[in-house]
């Protein structure tokens, strides 16, 4: 099956500052690659995706970018706040199954 | 924006007794998950549910978890003998299963099991 490694698995950064965490994964029939957010008691919460035929997506402060050949994706903030301190965690699926399996998290501090 | 709702929020139960968790997936929703995070942890996949039946397993989920989707909205969760490892947040999700679109999952606000 499928195996996901983040890293790192904590962050902090000072506010403004950028922060980049990252993905593997082993399977290479997986193509969809979303990334949650999950802040303390609350339910994991998608912020992007991406699938595979595409190199990099971009919402606002928020980008991530996927290297297929090398099986690794990564997310990017940029402009840190202090509401972006959460846990986030990757995970990657395949259109035609059914299984979403997650990367460990990484719990991102952004200093005010 | 539909949601996944779960009850209960939370429940505390003796070790030993049976413990039904219930979700409401989003109407238009075809396949169901149950996903469990022990605290500190990274979610953990549970099973799946398509078509009235189970899709996919996982090792963790061993003969005392059942589900079921008894009246067509919601999908439930049963735990038969609580073990304190079971001692988890479990959230359910439920995704369109449309091919090449609609893949996201989406998570309910979880369960807090504690098994004393």
């Amino acid at each position: 099956g499928e195996n996901v490694e983040q890293h790192p698995s904590t962050l902090s950064v000072q506010e403004g500052d950028s922060a980049v965490i990252k993905c593997t994964y082993s399977d290479s029939a997986s193509n969809y690659f979303p990334w949650y957010k999950q802040e303390l008691g609350k339910r994991p919460q998608l912020i992007i995706d991406i699938r595979s035929n595409v190199g990099e997506k971009k919402d606002q402060r928020i980008a991530v970018t996927l290297n297929k050949t090398a099986k690794h994706f990564s997310l990017h903030i940029t402009e840190t706040q202090p509401e972006d301190s959460a846990v986030y965690f990757c995970a990657a699926s395949q259109n035609t199954g059914n299984q979403f399996y997650f990367g460990t998290g990484t719990s991102l501090t952004v200093i005010p | 924006e539909p949601e996944v709702t779960q009850t209960p929020s939370h429940q505390v139960t003796q070790m030993g007794q049976e413990v039904i968790l219930r979700c409401v997936p989003i109407s238009n929703h075809l396949y169901f998950y149950w996903y469990r995070q022990i605290l500190g942890q990274k979610v953990e996949f549970l099973v799946s549910f398509y078509n009235n039946e189970i899709s996919e397993k996982s090792e963790i989920f061993d003969d005392q978890f059942s589900v079921e989707r008894p009246d067509g909205s919601n999908f439930t969760l049963k735990i038969r003998s609580t073990k304190l490892e079971d001692s988890a947040m479990y959230f359910c999700a439920s995704r369109t299963g449309l091919l090449y679109s609609g893949n996201t999952i989406y998570f309910g606000e979880g369960s807090w099991l504690t098994v004393v």
